[in-house]
């Protein structure tokens, strides 16, 4: 258990549906950070937040939108996916960029 | 160039032996380096992290650092099944994490 818990760990959704992965952490940590990753490929990061603040969008679909409302909670909006999409969302916190602990992730399926 | 590489494997070992796995970045300027290990259906879980060149151990795990050559390995002693799973480097340049596609391991009894 490393103190980030991601909800929901399983979701099947239709492209038009509008579906939130929601991240939380329990160690205190500044930073959080939404990753895809996808089979064959290394882990793309997505999103990065320190102390609330948005620091980083990679290049990421304006389908995906991020939240977060404090520094134990992050948000990953999903709307209109496309079945590319389907992946696993993986979300970490870190003390700094250096060591990230990553959530039990969401495996995402778009139909 | 990839920015961070590693042989995808399977790489196959006897139990008890030693694996070692390679990973080589490209941004010379990387400042720290790290292993997770995932295994299969689950997150990356951080089991190394080194930050300067020669060798670091920590109970069976040996991470290796030659920044000169820009490679990072990791050796594995005494492998056991419990070992099996993908490795994935990950390299910290320009305070953002890169990750490579990760080595499967496999440890056979």
């Amino acid at each position: 258990e490393t103190g980030v818990t991601q909800t929901p760990r399983h979701l099947v959704m239709g492209m038009t549906n509008k579906k939130s992965l929601k991240c939380e952490q329990h160690l205190g940590h500044n930073a959080m950070y939404w990753y895809k990753q996808s089979a064959k490929k290394p882990l793309e990061l997505m999103f990065v937040y320190n102390f609330k603040e948005q620091t980083e969008n990679n290049s990421v679909p304006s389908r995906f939108s991020p939240e977060c409302p404090n520094s134990s909670h992050l948000f990953l909006h999903l709307h209109t996916l496309q079945p590319e999409d389907s992946a696993l969302y993986l979300c970490a916190s870190s003390p700094r960029v250096n060591e990230q602990y990553f959530g039990p992730g969401t495996r995402l399926t778009v139909t | 160039q990839k920015e961070v590489e590693q042989n995808s494997g399977p790489l196959s070992v006897p139990e008890g032996a030693i694996a070692s796995l390679n990973c080589t970045y490209s941004d010379r300027g990387s400042q720290s380096f790290f292993w997770y290990r995932q295994y299969s259906g689950k997150s990356p879980e951080l089991i190394m992290s080194i930050y300067s060149n020669g060798d670091k151990e920590d109970g069976r795990f040996t991470a290796q650092l030659n920044k000169a050559s820009q490679y990072v390995s990791l050796l594995i002693r005494d492998s056991q099944p419990s070992d099996s799973a993908t490795y994935l480097c990950a390299v910290n340049s320009n305070e953002k994490l890169t990750f490579g596609t990760g080595t499967r391991l496999t440890i056979i009894p």
